[in-house]
């Protein structure tokens, strides 16, 4: 079965500009997540959406970041203005039941 | 909130030597995952140990699922070059929804 696609692979961008990161989860599968990955660190939880309901978007900075799954397929995540501390890997994964997760390969983000 | 441990943090050994890091955590988990994550990558699942005290192998791979529910240990037997990377401990817990942490993982490198 192909992978969960990530787009684009990288993205460098200044301080207080905006971007979006694109991502398709395996067919079938109900889950997605995306995760940020600051250099050094585990993965940690953005948001996690049930077919196209959000279950989990408790650390997610709203104040500037934005997720949609339109149709409980594709999704895309936006920064918007992007800060210095944003620079991070933003992995997308899914599941079609609990455990389990496949991983894209990642966006890897440079704030400057 | 849940936090995962794991230890060492990094680790350099010569080829062929065995490997074993840990994982623990503040709250018990339903689930411990272990997962493998490569330069440029995202993470793939190596191991799912789903009741205490279970002993699961992949092949040179062996995960225990601690029988406190609050740690969890994988090991590796005769590492090769390949194995490179970083390791990460998960833990996944069934409320209303499937939730995962991710621990800040252990860096391996081997020494042909």
């Amino acid at each position: 079965e192909a992978g969960v696609a990530q787009s684009p692979r990288y993205k460098i961008i200044e301080k207080r500009q905006s971007v979006a990161f694109w991502c398709n989860p395996i067919s079938g599968h109900a889950t997605l997540y995306w995760y940020q990955q600051i250099l050094g660190q585990g993965p940690k939880l953005l948001i996690q959406f049930q077919n196209n309901g959000v279950v989990d978007d408790s650390q997610l900075p709203k104040d500037r970041f934005s997720a949609e799954r339109l149709k409980g397929v594709d999704s895309t995540l936006k920064i918007q203005p992007a800060k210095l501390e944003d620079s991070a890997v933003y992995l997308c994964a899914s599941s079609s039941q609990g455990v389990g997760y496949t991983f894209g390969s990642g966006t890897r983000l440079t704030v400057v | 909130g849940q936090q995962l441990n794991q230890s060492p943090q990094s680790m350099f050994i010569q080829e062929g030597e065995d490997v074993s890091m840990n994982c623990t955590s503040s709250s018990i988990f339903n689930t411990w995952l272990w997962y493998k994550q490569e330069p440029g990558e995202g993470p793939v699942l190596l191991i799912a140990l789903y009741k205490a005290g279970e002993l699961t192998s992949n092949g040179r791979l062996t995960a225990q699922f601690g029988i406190t529910r609050k740690d969890s240990f994988l090991n590796i037997s005769a590492s090769i070059p390949s194995d490179v990377g970083i390791y990460f401990c998960a833990g996944h817990e069934k409320t209303s929804y499937d939730k995962v942490i991710f621990g800040p993982g252990t860096s391996l490198s081997v020494i042909p």
